[in-house]
């Protein structure tokens, strides 16, 4: 079945990254953008951006921008998100997301990974 | 950025409609997608493009929108749709399209 089945939970310091990945299967990786979207405790949703497997090519959240990269590897069907800097404002369930175009929605959601940042 | 306002909270007995809004600039001119939430669980969508539904949602849910608001109606509410809610649309500018939810409406079943 189409799944998306993301890393596990992440304890992390201040001032250090986390790279959480999100591996695909069921479906043809390259034809869905893969989505990131985080929620801090108690909060909504955010989108942070997102990427296209095809091309390589991202787009990220201006908030994001400058701290966050994301990548792809085409082979073994799987998407990453690597988030640096941290603070206590990034600890959040960072979830991805398929979507095949801008009419489609997100369709799919990967389980969520917890990311705490604590000294 | 482009900003999506949602009422913080929706109540509603068994049996009746819930009518969940979204305000934006222009929205009835953007493909409005909707998602619901439950505790501890992931997004799930349930209405796209303003009004369609993926497989397995029920009739039930609907999405309509016109000028500056976008609406998810739910009818024949039962227990099991209480949960949060979220409208989102993708802003275009440039070469990309951003994409935006808004803040959440928490549905609760009296």
């Amino acid at each position: 079945q189409v799944q998306l089945v993301q890393s596990g939970a992440e304890v992390k310091r201040p001032g250090a990254s986390v790279k959480v990945s999100c591996k695909a299967s069921g479906y043809t990786f390259i034809n869905y953008y893969i989505h990131w979207v985080r929620q801090a405790p108690g909060q909504g949703l955010e989108c942070m951006g997102w990427i296209n497997p095809r091309s390589g090519d991202t787009s990220y959240a201006q908030k994001f921008q400058g701290r966050v990269t994301m990548t792809r590897d085409t082979s073994i069907n799987t998407a990453y998100m690597e988030l640096s800097s941290l603070t206590s404002d990034d600890t959040a369930v960072y979830y991805c997301a398929r979507r095949a175009d801008y009419y489609y929605g997100m369709d799919v959601w990967g389980q969520g990974t917890t990311v705490t940042v604590s000294s | 950025s482009y900003v999506l306002t949602q009422p913080p909270s929706v109540s509603v007995a068994p049996g009746q409609t819930a009518r969940i809004t979204c305000g934006g600039n222009y929205i009835g001119s953007r493909s409005v997608h909707w998602y619901q939430q439950k505790p501890g669980q992931a997004p799930v969508l349930v209405v796209y493009d303003d009004s369609d539904r993926p497989s397995g949602i029920p009739e039930r849910f609907s999405g309509s929108h016109s000028g500056n608001t976008a609406t998810l109606t739910i009818s024949r509410v039962e227990a099991g749709d209480e949960a949060d809610y979220y409208c989102q649309v993708g802003d275009s500018s440039g070469d990309h399209t951003y994409w935006v939810f808004g803040g959440g409406t928490k549905l609760t079943v009296l």
